[in-house]
Protein backbone atom coordinates (compact mmCIF):
# COMPACT_ATOMS: atom_id res chain seq x y z
CA UNK A 1 0.00 0.00 0.00
CA UNK A 2 0.90 3.41 -0.18
CA UNK A 3 0.59 6.68 2.48
CA UNK A 4 1.60 10.05 1.12
CA UNK A 5 5.57 10.84 2.46
CA UNK A 6 6.77 7.27 3.00
CA UNK A 7 9.43 5.70 1.05
CA UNK A 8 8.13 4.12 -2.15
CA UNK A 9 6.82 0.31 -1.49
CA UNK A 10 6.89 -2.10 -3.76
CA UNK A 11 4.23 -4.84 -4.31
CA UNK A 12 5.30 -8.20 -6.55
CA UNK A 13 3.10 -10.37 -8.03
CA UNK A 14 2.92 -13.54 -10.30
CA UNK A 15 2.22 -12.80 -14.15
CA UNK A 16 -1.93 -14.03 -13.94
CA UNK A 17 -2.34 -13.17 -10.18
CA UNK A 18 -4.86 -10.31 -8.97
CA UNK A 19 -2.42 -7.28 -7.39
CA UNK A 20 -4.22 -4.90 -5.22
CA UNK A 21 -2.97 -1.75 -4.51
CA UNK A 22 -3.89 0.63 -1.91
CA UNK A 23 -3.44 4.15 -1.01
CA UNK A 24 -4.94 6.31 2.61
CA UNK A 25 -6.24 9.81 1.97
CA UNK A 26 -5.91 12.72 4.63
CA UNK A 27 -8.63 14.86 3.06
CA UNK A 28 -12.10 13.64 3.97
CA UNK A 29 -13.75 16.46 2.09
CA UNK A 30 -12.19 15.44 -1.04
CA UNK A 31 -14.99 14.39 -3.83
CA UNK A 32 -12.93 12.84 -6.48
CA UNK A 33 -9.91 10.13 -6.80
CA UNK A 34 -8.29 9.41 -9.41
CA UNK A 35 -5.27 6.51 -10.13
CA UNK A 36 -2.12 7.18 -12.64
CA UNK A 37 0.25 4.50 -14.28
CA UNK A 38 3.78 5.97 -14.49
CA UNK A 39 5.87 3.77 -16.50
CA UNK A 40 10.18 4.57 -16.02
CA UNK A 41 11.12 8.11 -17.40
CA UNK A 42 7.40 8.97 -18.73
CA UNK A 43 4.47 10.67 -17.89
CA UNK A 44 1.55 9.17 -15.61
CA UNK A 45 -1.21 7.83 -17.59
CA UNK A 46 -5.12 7.94 -16.14
CA UNK A 47 -6.45 4.25 -15.46
CA UNK A 48 -9.67 5.42 -13.70
CA UNK A 49 -11.49 7.34 -11.68
CA UNK A 50 -14.01 7.41 -9.04
CA UNK A 51 -16.46 10.41 -7.65
CA UNK A 52 -17.37 10.04 -3.51
CA UNK A 53 -20.82 9.02 -3.87
CA UNK A 54 -19.46 6.13 -5.48
CA UNK A 55 -17.99 3.21 -3.71
CA UNK A 56 -17.00 1.07 -6.68
CA UNK A 57 -16.30 1.58 -10.07
CA UNK A 58 -15.02 -1.14 -13.05
CA UNK A 59 -12.65 -0.82 -16.14
CA UNK A 60 -11.53 -2.68 -18.18
CA UNK A 61 -9.60 -5.29 -16.00
CA UNK A 62 -9.43 -3.10 -13.14
CA UNK A 63 -11.59 -1.86 -9.89
CA UNK A 64 -11.50 0.99 -7.85
CA UNK A 65 -13.08 0.54 -4.43
CA UNK A 66 -13.43 3.88 -2.84
CA UNK A 67 -13.94 3.28 1.08
CA UNK A 68 -14.98 7.04 2.52
CA UNK A 69 -15.48 5.69 6.13
CA UNK A 70 -11.96 4.88 6.75
CA UNK A 71 -10.21 7.32 3.86
CA UNK A 72 -9.44 4.92 1.71
CA UNK A 73 -9.06 3.72 -1.70
CA UNK A 74 -7.69 0.46 -3.47
CA UNK A 75 -6.87 -0.13 -6.91
CA UNK A 76 -7.57 -3.99 -8.79
CA UNK A 77 -5.97 -5.37 -11.28
CA UNK A 78 -6.92 -8.72 -12.80
CA UNK A 79 -4.78 -11.20 -14.11
CA UNK A 80 -1.84 -9.19 -13.93
CA UNK A 81 0.33 -9.13 -16.76
CA UNK A 82 4.37 -7.81 -17.13
CA UNK A 83 2.81 -4.96 -19.31
CA UNK A 84 1.29 -3.37 -16.18
CA UNK A 85 4.91 -3.21 -14.17
CA UNK A 86 4.99 0.16 -13.31
CA UNK A 87 4.71 2.91 -10.60
CA UNK A 88 1.02 3.77 -9.57
CA UNK A 89 -0.25 6.85 -7.59
CA UNK A 90 -3.41 7.84 -6.44
CA UNK A 91 -4.78 11.41 -6.18
CA UNK A 92 -7.23 13.24 -5.11
CA UNK A 93 -8.74 16.78 -5.40
CA UNK A 94 -10.56 18.12 -2.73
CA UNK A 95 -14.58 19.29 -2.46
CA UNK A 96 -13.51 23.17 -2.95
CA UNK A 97 -10.31 25.40 -3.76
CA UNK A 98 -7.95 24.77 -6.00
CA UNK A 99 -8.65 22.25 -8.90
CA UNK A 100 -5.48 20.87 -8.89
CA UNK A 101 -4.62 17.42 -7.90
CA UNK A 102 -3.20 15.98 -4.81
CA UNK A 103 -1.02 12.88 -5.46
CA UNK A 104 -0.04 10.25 -3.12
CA UNK A 105 3.83 8.94 -3.08
CA UNK A 106 3.10 5.73 -5.44
CA UNK A 107 3.47 1.80 -5.22
CA UNK A 108 5.75 0.01 -7.18
CA UNK A 109 3.92 -2.86 -9.05
CA UNK A 110 6.57 -5.55 -9.87
CA UNK A 111 4.78 -8.45 -12.43
CA UNK A 112 7.48 -11.57 -12.03
CA UNK A 113 6.50 -13.69 -15.51
CA UNK B 1 -2.19 13.92 -32.70
CA UNK B 2 -3.76 15.85 -29.78
CA UNK B 3 -1.59 15.87 -26.94
CA UNK B 4 1.55 17.49 -24.59
CA UNK B 5 4.64 17.89 -25.42
CA UNK B 6 7.69 19.01 -23.38
CA UNK B 7 10.85 19.69 -24.81
CA UNK B 8 13.64 19.00 -24.14
CA UNK B 9 13.57 15.52 -22.67
CA UNK B 10 17.24 15.89 -20.97
CA UNK B 11 18.20 18.94 -20.04
CA UNK B 12 21.39 19.76 -18.25
CA UNK B 13 23.09 23.63 -17.03
CA UNK B 14 25.10 24.97 -14.62
CA UNK B 15 24.38 25.60 -10.77
CA UNK B 16 23.47 29.52 -11.41
CA UNK B 17 21.87 29.81 -14.58
CA UNK B 18 17.80 30.20 -14.90
CA UNK B 19 16.87 27.76 -17.25
CA UNK B 20 13.18 27.40 -19.15
CA UNK B 21 11.35 23.96 -19.83
CA UNK B 22 9.08 24.06 -22.68
CA UNK B 23 5.30 22.70 -22.59
CA UNK B 24 2.28 22.78 -25.13
CA UNK B 25 -0.75 21.43 -25.76
CA UNK B 26 -3.29 21.00 -28.46
CA UNK B 27 -6.47 19.51 -26.58
CA UNK B 28 -7.68 22.98 -26.38
CA UNK B 29 -7.68 23.09 -22.51
CA UNK B 30 -7.97 25.77 -20.63
CA UNK B 31 -6.13 24.37 -17.39
CA UNK B 32 -2.27 23.20 -17.49
CA UNK B 33 0.05 22.38 -14.51
CA UNK B 34 3.63 21.90 -13.47
CA UNK B 35 4.62 19.12 -11.32
CA UNK B 36 8.21 18.14 -9.96
CA UNK B 37 8.85 14.52 -9.46
CA UNK B 38 11.73 13.48 -7.05
CA UNK B 39 13.48 9.74 -7.02
CA UNK B 40 10.85 7.55 -5.43
CA UNK B 41 8.43 9.71 -4.38
CA UNK B 42 5.29 11.45 -5.82
CA UNK B 43 4.46 14.68 -8.10
CA UNK B 44 4.29 17.55 -6.30
CA UNK B 45 2.33 21.10 -7.98
CA UNK B 46 4.89 23.90 -8.73
CA UNK B 47 2.24 26.03 -10.27
CA UNK B 48 -1.08 26.11 -11.96
CA UNK B 49 -2.80 28.06 -14.54
CA UNK B 50 -6.83 27.73 -14.99
CA UNK B 51 -7.00 30.26 -17.98
CA UNK B 52 -5.00 32.18 -20.26
CA UNK B 53 -2.80 35.49 -17.91
CA UNK B 54 -3.79 34.07 -14.74
CA UNK B 55 -1.63 31.60 -12.63
CA UNK B 56 -1.20 30.34 -9.05
CA UNK B 57 1.24 29.07 -6.65
CA UNK B 58 1.04 25.21 -6.21
CA UNK B 59 3.02 23.42 -2.99
CA UNK B 60 6.65 24.48 -3.82
CA UNK B 61 6.76 27.63 -6.08
CA UNK B 62 9.66 29.04 -4.12
CA UNK B 63 12.44 29.12 -7.23
CA UNK B 64 10.45 28.81 -9.88
CA UNK B 65 8.16 31.24 -12.54
CA UNK B 66 5.98 30.82 -15.07
CA UNK B 67 4.02 32.59 -17.56
CA UNK B 68 0.36 31.68 -19.69
CA UNK B 69 0.34 34.37 -22.22
CA UNK B 70 -1.20 31.98 -24.75
CA UNK B 71 -3.75 28.76 -24.25
CA UNK B 72 -1.56 26.16 -26.23
CA UNK B 73 1.65 27.57 -23.75
CA UNK B 74 2.95 27.25 -20.46
CA UNK B 75 6.60 27.36 -20.15
CA UNK B 76 8.19 27.12 -16.47
CA UNK B 77 11.79 28.96 -15.56
CA UNK B 78 13.76 27.37 -12.97
CA UNK B 79 15.67 30.47 -11.51
CA UNK B 80 19.11 29.93 -9.90
CA UNK B 81 17.10 30.77 -6.11
CA UNK B 82 15.64 27.05 -6.95
CA UNK B 83 18.08 24.96 -4.29
CA UNK B 84 18.14 21.87 -5.64
CA UNK B 85 16.27 22.05 -9.22
CA UNK B 86 17.57 18.59 -10.28
CA UNK B 87 14.76 16.66 -10.89
CA UNK B 88 11.96 15.38 -13.24
CA UNK B 89 9.30 17.72 -14.42
CA UNK B 90 5.83 16.64 -15.71
CA UNK B 91 3.77 19.01 -17.24
CA UNK B 92 -0.37 18.87 -17.43
CA UNK B 93 -3.48 20.18 -18.72
CA UNK B 94 -7.20 19.30 -18.69
CA UNK B 95 -10.22 20.98 -19.10
CA UNK B 96 -12.66 23.08 -17.03
CA UNK B 97 -15.67 21.20 -16.44
CA UNK B 98 -18.08 22.27 -13.69
CA UNK B 99 -20.22 20.18 -11.73
CA UNK B 100 -20.95 17.10 -10.76
CA UNK B 101 -19.93 15.06 -13.83
CA UNK B 102 -17.15 17.10 -14.42
CA UNK B 103 -13.74 15.31 -15.27
CA UNK B 104 -10.63 16.49 -13.24
CA UNK B 105 -8.00 14.16 -15.17
CA UNK B 106 -4.91 15.75 -16.18
CA UNK B 107 -2.88 14.71 -19.13
CA UNK B 108 0.41 14.72 -18.99
CA UNK B 109 3.71 15.27 -21.30
CA UNK B 110 6.24 12.87 -21.36
CA UNK B 111 8.24 14.98 -18.94
CA UNK B 112 11.67 17.10 -18.58
CA UNK B 113 14.96 15.51 -16.65
CA UNK B 114 16.39 18.53 -15.74
CA UNK B 115 20.01 17.95 -14.40
CA UNK B 116 22.04 20.77 -13.08
CA UNK B 117 25.60 20.70 -11.77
Amino acid sequence: GESVGLHLPTLSVQEGDNSIINCAYSNSASDYFIWYKQESGKGPQFIIDIRSNMDKRQGQRVTVLLNKTVKHLSLQIAATQPGDSAVYFCAEKGSTGRRALTFGSGTRLQVQP
Amino acid sequence: DGGITQSPKYLFRKEGQNVTLSCEQNLNHDAMYWYRQDPGQGLRLIYYSQIVNDFQKGDIAEGYSVSREKKESFPLTVTSAQKNPTAFYLCASSTRDRGQMASYEQYFGPGTRLTVT
